[in-house]
């Protein structure tokens, strides 16, 4: 059983195009979020949703959308793409809430297999 | 805020040796976590453990094990009797508020046999 699911698994489109890549995990998770790889393998945070409420917004342009329908899903909806936003995509989730306290947990997020999407 | 150096960029070791990976964070957050994930080549992010900061032991879950010294702020990971299939980047990471993780930069372990 796949626990965190991403599709697609690869995307390849043109500049300026709008494309969206839907995650979903079946762990029963409140808290879900999306990490973006570089080139150089690095890492970093991009959203966070909570029940379906927005918690994490990193300086992302807002040509990137998330949108989380129920706590078992959350989309990255990308608009107008460009050269640099080539990078792996990876939606993750984690089981207790971080809550809007802002009180930092000891939850551990699980993966997808994440999206590998070029644009030419 | 908060971040993490991993000062290996590459790591070599033999089959069955035993290796360890450096990580050193700084935050400012009195309770926070820190994980090992590792990303063999197929791409896909792969827990492997955590250790809280108010643990007293230090975490251990089969070959890994983390070497945690809170006064020094460093999370090292430790992996027993490599195997060839242990050839992967491995990324230190520690969270932050509203459990987002603060990854640092990698390091590739290579397994020769």
């Amino acid at each position: 059983d796949t626990a965190v699911s991403q599709t697609p698994k690869y995307l390849v489109t043109q500049m300026g195009n709008d494309k969206s890549i839907k995650c979903e995990q079946n762990l029963g998770h409140d808290t879900m979020y999306w990490y973006k790889q570089d080139s150089k393998k690095f890492l970093k945070i991009m959203f966070s949703y909570n029940n379906k409420e927005l918690i994490i917004n990193e300086t992302v342009p807002n040509r990137f959308s998330p949108k989380s329908p129920d706590k078992a899903h959350l989309n990255l909806h990308i608009n107008s793409l460009e050269l640099g936003d080539s990078a792996v995509y990876f939606c993750a989730s984690s089981q207790l809430g971080a809550g809007t306290s802002g009180r930092v947990g000891q939850e551990t997020q699980y993966f997808g297999p994440g999206t590998r999407l070029l644009v030419l | 805020a908060q971040k993490i150096t991993q000062t290996q960029p590459g790591m070599f070791v033999q089959e069955k040796e035993a290796v360890t990976l450096d990580c050193t964070y700084d935050t400012s957050d009195p309770s926070y976590g820190l994980f090992w994930y590792k990303q063999p080549s197929s791409g896909e992010m792969i827990f492997l453990i955590y250790q809280g900061s108010y643990d007293q032991q230090n975490a251990t879950e089969g070959r890994y094990s983390l070497n945690f010294q809170k006064a020094r702020k460093s999370a090292n990971l430790v992996i027993s009797a490599s195997q060839l299939g242990d050839s992967a980047m491995y990324f230190c990471a520690v969270s932050g508020g509203y459990n987002k993780l603060i990854f640092g930069a990698g390091t590739r372990l290579a397994v020769h046999p």
